[in-house]
């Protein structure tokens, strides 16, 4: 099971928008509307943010929000914040009782 | 406090044996699907292995026949026996609760063991 596609970097500047694509196969990302996604401050476990299509645990901010379109999923955060600066991974399911993650996001904010 | 504790990492050579142990309070392991997730030092994170409510589980292809994920119902606590260890074996394992079946909703982390694999 190869990990889906993150790009290795975004940044972006205090107040603005950024979005994260996360690009998988027809077997995964686009063939189940099951993408998740997780923050990970250094040091720290992940944090779920987004699951199954735009869902967000309590207490999410819903500056957080998602897209999909064929095989590749998107994270957008609105209203950048310093807080946000962590790593970001995508995570699909991937049929037969196995999931994939994404390479990872590394979000800086200038 | 519903929270996940994991314990058993540790170093060990190429071949060697570890069991890793997950500790859950606040909810029930055996009514959750419970997986493992590792972490290679400064990668990404990776699947490991899955255990449903039913019990059945499933592993990722590059564990599969080395690792056993099971789950002590008395204890409320949730293992990972590794076996024949690699050096890529080396990482932080997590064990993490699936909002449902086969979402990837891991919506609880323990806070990570490091195994280390290395002669």
């Amino acid at each position: 099971q190869s990990a889906l596609t993150q790009p290795a970097s975004v940044s972006g500047s205090p107040g603005q928008s950024i979005t994260i694509s996360c690009t998988g196969t027809s077997s995964d990302v686009g063939r189940y509307n099951l993408v998740s996604w997780y923050q990970q401050h250094p040091g720290k476990a992940p944090e779920l943010i987004i699951y199954e299509g735009s869902k967000r645990p309590s207490g999410v901010s819903n500056r957080f929000s998602d897209s999909k379109s064929g095989n590749t999923a998107s994270l957008t955060i609105s209203g950048l914040q310093a807080e946000d600066e962590a790593d970001y991974y995508c995570c699909s399911y991937a049929g037969s009782s196995t999931y994939v993650f994404g390479t990872g996001t590394k979000v800086t904010v200038l | 406090e519903v929270q996940l504790v994991e314990s058993g990492g540790g170093s060990v050579q190429p071949g060697g044996s570890l069991r890793l142990s997950c500790g859950a309070s606040g909810f029930i392991v055996s009514s959750n699907y419970m997986t493992w997730v590792r972490q290679a030092p400064g990668k990404g994170l990776e699947w490991v292995s899955v255990i449903y409510r039913g019990g059945s589980t499933n592993y990722a292809d590059s564990v599969k026949g080395r690792f056993t994920i099971s789950r002590d119902n008395s204890k409320n606590m949730l293992f990972l026996q590794m076996t024949s260890l690699r050096a890529e074996d080396t990482a932080v394992y997590y064990c993490a609760r699936d909002l449902d079946i086969d979402t990837g909703a891991f919506d609880l982390w323990g806070q990570g063991t490091m195994v280390t694999v290395s002669s």
